[in-house]
């Protein structure tokens, strides 16, 4: 049973403090999402990688927020310093690159900043 | 500037009734369709689609239409079970835009009563 794996599922730290998100990718997939979910806004595209190459990540705040994908079944997102906006769930999701394909997401990752 | 608006944030329907769950778009260039269901703790998963192509694309209990000339579509769930209790996102990509990555709505919360 092919799914997107996301470590860790629930993480609270402390204002300033380094955050690293891992997700695993379905194997053979070769396009690589990471989504937001808040109250307010939804779901909001933060990146997208193809082929491991970064494609697009005007969603994400540049100044405190990076996107890797060290090597195809590995992709991080990280978050330094770390702010209490911040909080919330992190999707990573994965799929065959082109409009009209399905993306599969993960568990979503639980992120509380105090 | 939400481009895919579902303008219910909760909708209760009588368990064995038709559930009906709307969704608006703003972008004329959005090609494809997509409807996933989430329950709390746990990622979307994927439910149905739709290409522009088509008006109407049935799986089950479920039916997705769209109606391109309005720009809305809708997901049908007959008859509605007390496990479609969850929350809907729709989804929205264009395929001539290069971009891979679905602009999702913010959710409708559907609560199926006994």
């Amino acid at each position: 049973d092919a799914r997107v794996t996301q470590t860790p599922r629930h993480k609270v730290t402390e204002m300033g403090q380094e955050v690293t998100m891992r997700c695993q990718p379905i194997l053979g997939h070769n396009t690589v999402f990471w989504y937001r979910q808040t109250m307010m806004q939804g779901l909001e595209l933060l990146a997208y990688f193809r082929n491991r190459a970064p494609l697009d990540d005007s969603g994400m705040p540049k100044d405190r927020f990076s996107a890797e994908m060290p090597d195809a079944t590995l992709a991080t997102l990280k978050i330094q310093p770390s702010e209490p906006r911040d909080s919330a769930v992190y999707f990573c999701a994965s799929g065959w690159g082109g409009s009209g394909n399905t993306i599969y997401f993960g568990e979503g990752s639980w992120l509380t900043v105090v | 500037d939400q481009q895919v608006k579902q303008n219910s944030p909760s909708l209760s329907v009588q368990e064995g009734r038709i559930s009906i769950l709307n969704c608006d778009y703003t972008n004329s260039m959005f090609d494809y369709f997509l409807w996933y269901k989430k329950y709390p703790a746990e990622g979307p998963t994927f439910l149905i689609s739709i290409s522009s192509i088509k008006d109407k694309n049935e799986d089950g209990r479920f039916t997705v239409f769209l109606n391109k000339s309005a720009k809305h579509l809708s997901l049908h769930i007959v008859p509605s079970q007390p496990g479609d209790s969850a929350v809907y996102f729709c989804a929205a990509s264009d395929s001539g835009g290069g971009a891979d990555g679905l602009t999702f709505g913010k959710g409708t919360h559907l609560i199926i009563q006994p």
